[in-house]
């Protein structure tokens, strides 16, 4: 079955440090997706990065990175030089498809706290 | 550019009583995801559409229903409310026909279901 794992419940940095949030998944497809969402208190799901199960390439978007690595099922992201705007939930996610349904399997969410 | 709304953005109801969430897609999109986040926890998938026919189930109770209309809007029916189906119900919607990635989902904003 599916499954995504976020063994990090809650990571708590300083401003201005790095800090890297764990995603390890489980699948017997050999295409698949995997995103990253983070969910600020107002509650929204805002999508942050696809990748796809032929790339792995990593990825760097401004203060995000990402690493993917499928030897070992992972899909990492650091966050560079934290901010406190940072603070959120971050959920790593898996598509599972079944005939035309593409349905997110998410892991359990890892909180980060970025004090001042 | 147009995104995914739900409404309402806030509901309270009491036990017993049935509530109807609808998600309206973004334009030319033609599957829509319903998802149950509740506190503390992941978004769960519930059920999904596409062209109008239900795709996949997940684990939606049997108070639930929801089907997709002509116009590809969406509607998710809950009776018998119990306390426990409080939480944030996210609708997304895709695309396998507009020219973007069927892996990727758009999120609405939520509709937060409170029940007394």
């Amino acid at each position: 079955a599916q499954k995504v794992t976020q063994a990090q419940t809650e990571i708590s940095v300083v401003e201005k440090e790095d800090v890297t949030l764990d995603c390890v998944y489980e699948t017997r497809d050999t295409t698949y997706y995997l995103f990253w969402y983070k969910q600020p208190p107002s509650g929204e799901l805002v999508f942050l990065i696809r990748r796809n199960s032929f790339d792995e390439q990593n990825e760097i978007s401004g203060r995000y990175s990402w690493n993917f690595q499928k030897s070992t099922s992972s899909f990492n992201f650091t966050i560079t030089a934290s901010q406190v705007v940072d603070s959120a939930v971050y959920f790593c996610a898996l598509s599972e498809e079944k005939d035309s349904s593409y349905k997110l399997i998410f892991g359990s969410g890892t909180r980060l706290l970025v004090r001042p | 550019a147009a995104g995914v709304i739900q409404s309402p953005r806030h509901l309270i109801k009491e036990k017993r009583e049935t509530a109807t969430l609808k998600c309206y897609p973004i334009p030319r999109h033609d599957t829509v995801y319903w998802y149950q986040q509740g506190p503390g926890q992941d978004p769960q998938f519930l059920i999904s559409f596409y062209e109008k026919m239900q795709s996949d189930k997940g684990s939606i109770p049997d108070r639930f229903s929801a089907q997709q209309f002509s116009d590809y809007h969406s509607e998710l029916n809950m009776s018998s409310l119990e306390l426990g189906d409080s939480a944030l119900y996210f609708c997304a919607s895709s695309s396998i026909t507009a020219g973007t990635s069927i892996y990727e989902q758009y999120f609405g904003p939520g509709t937060r279901l409170t029940v007394t």
